[in-house]
């Protein structure tokens, strides 16, 4: 089976700074999305990470807050940027691989990584 | 607006007994439902999915039911186990977007 890693798998950050969360898949993959969960609630998609173009963004995410890359078919990578106590969450990436015969709604995540902002 | 609900935030049962977790949505649109399971300090796991076409699903010990008339979806495991003790969230797609995520019951199975 498919390995899906994320770096950092934990982090304590300092309001007004910036993390970069990578997430590194061992097989292709069509699609690659990012999620938060907030604390006691459930997952959110902030956005669809493209490949060689500009993410997709849900209502109520931005690309200035959420910068993401996604360089080619394996790897992407979220920015939370300019962070505040209320971007305290999980952040979970997941994708769709390309070799299973399935629906592209079928998603599998990475372990998630735990951002406390203080 | 929350689409997907799953209105038991916990659930306890007894090791060897029937676990039911209930998810209720309002969009009849959708047309594909997936449970997934989670493990404290790990990702959502896939378990388990059902297109609306059908009214169920089964694999191993895990089966999902489709009410389409009520907009429910449940999931039975049987017989449970300590190991499934988790975090199960169910979510729904239409016509492959994106995935709408219920907000979680807590699943505790004791010996």
């Amino acid at each position: 089976s498919a390995v899906i890693s994320q770096k950092p798998s934990r982090d304590i950050c300092q309001r007004g700074t910036s993390l970069t969360i990578q997430c590194q898949v061992d097989s292709q993959v069509t699609m690659m999305f990012w999620y938060r969960q907030q604390p006691g609630q459930s997952l959110t998609l902030i956005a669809t990470a493209n490949q060689g173009s500009e993410a997709t963004y849900e209502s109520g995410f931005v690309i200035d807050k959420f910068p993401i890359s996604r360089p080619n078919l394996t790897f992407s990578t979220l920015t939370v940027s300019n962070m505040s106590p209320e971007d305290s969450s999980i952040y979970l990436c997941s994708v769709v691989f390309l070799w299973k015969d399935v629906r592209g709604d079928e998603q599998y995540f990475g372990p998630g990584t735990r951002l406390t902002v203080t | 607006d929350q689409q997907v609900k799953q209105n038991s935030p916990s659930l306890s049962v007894q090791e060897g007994r029937i676990s039911i977790l209930n998810c209720d949505y309002t969009n009849s649109m959708f047309d594909y439902f997936l449970w997934y399971k989670k493990y404290p300090a790990e990702g959502p796991t896939f378990l388990i999915s059902i297109s609306s076409i059908k009214d169920k699903n089964e694999d191993g010990r895990f089966t999902v039911f489709l009410n389409k008339s009520a907009k429910h979806l449940s999931l039975h495991i049987v017989p449970s186990q300590p190991g499934d003790s988790a975090v199960y969230f169910c979510a729904a797609s239409h016509n492959t977007d994106k995935l709408i995520f219920g907000t979680g019951t807590r699943l505790q199975v004791f010996p």
